[in-house]
C-alpha cells in the first residue's frame, strides 16, 4: 500500500514570495491534515479536511496560509507571501475516518524562508 | 484544551542500558494517547497508542507505555536499547480527532 506522498521535499524561496506544497493521502483515506513543525517543536496542526470540506482550521493563518482539497482527495497548501517565521517542515497526514485513530504521516516539506 | 508536556528535550544513552522518555498530558475526560517516532528526514511513525482497556501497551520493536490515569502521564520505556532507536519520539493526545504534539525528546543511543 503506497504511503502518503509529500512534494516538493525541499523548498527556499525569499520571503514575500509564494510558494505550494502538495499532499496526496493513502487510497480510501477520508481526513487529510496538514501540519507545520518548527525546528525543536512538535508538529502543530493548520488545517484538517474531511473529504472536500474543512473541520478545523482554527490554527491556519489565515492572512496568508490557504489550502484546499477540491475533490477529496489530494490537497494543496499554500502561503503566500510567505515570512522569515514561516521556516519550518510542512507535514501531510491522513487518516481513514478522522476519528480517534492512527494518522498516516508523509516524509514532509522543509520550507526555508530567507 | 488539551496539552502534552515532554519533559526531557534529549535523553543520551548508552547501547543496551535502558531508557525512560517522559510525558504528561492535561486531564480530560477520555483521554487517547499516543507515541510517534520520526528518524531523520523522514516522517513520523506511530509507535504504540493507547485508546482504551490495558493501561501497558506494547510495540512490536520492544517499546512499551503506561497510561497512569492518576499521575496523567504516558511515560515511554525501553529495557535495552540499540544504535537504530536513535530518533525524536513525539507523545501526543487526540482531541476531537486531530493530534496535539509535546515538543518531542531527542534519543541519542551512543556505542
Amino acid at each position: 500500500e503506497a504511503g502518503v506522498a509529500q512534494s516538493p521535499r525541499y523548498k527556499i524561496i525569499e520571503k514575500r514570495q509564494s510558494v505550494a506544497f502538495w499532499c496526496n493521502p493513502i487510497s480510501g483515506h477520508a481526513t487529510l491534515y496538514w501540519y507545520q513543525q518548527i525546528l525543536g517543536q512538535g508538529p502543530k496542526l493548520l488545517i484538517q479536511f474531511q473529504n472536500n470540506g474543512v473541520v478545523d482550521d482554527s490554527q491556519l493563518p489565515k492572512d496568508r496560509f490557504s489550502a484546499e482539497r477540491l475533490k477529496g482527495v489530494d490537497s494543496t497548501l499554500k502561503i503566500q507571501p510567505a515570512k522569515l517565521e514561516d521556516s519550518a517542515v510542512y507535514l501531510c497526514a491522513s487518516s481513514l475516518t478522522g476519528r480517534v485513530e492512527t494518522q498516516y504521516f508523509g516524509p514532509g516539506t522543509r520550507l526555508l524562508v530567507l | 484544551a488539551q496539552s502534552v508536556t515532554q519533559l526531557d528535550s534529549q535523553v543520551p544513552v548508552f547501547e543496551e542500558a535502558p531508557v525512560e522518555l517522559r510525558c504528561n498530558y492535561s486531564s480530560s475526560v477520555s483521554v487517547y494517547l499516543f507515541w510517534y517516532v520520526q528518524y531523520p528526514n523522514q516522517g513520523l511513525q506511530l509507535l504504540l497508542k493507547y485508546l482504551s482497556g490495558s493501561t501497558l501497551v506494547e510495540s512490536i520493536n520492544g517499546f512499551e507505555a503506561e497510561f497512569n490515569k492518576s499521575q496523567t502521564s504516558f511515560h515511554l520505556r525501553k529495557p535495552s536499547v540499540h544504535i537504530s532507536d536513535t530518533a525524536e519520539y513525539f507523545c501526543a493526545v487526540s482531541q476531537g480527532g486531530k493530534l496535539i504534539f509535546g515538543q518531542g525528546t531527542e534519543l541519542s543511543v551512543k556505542p
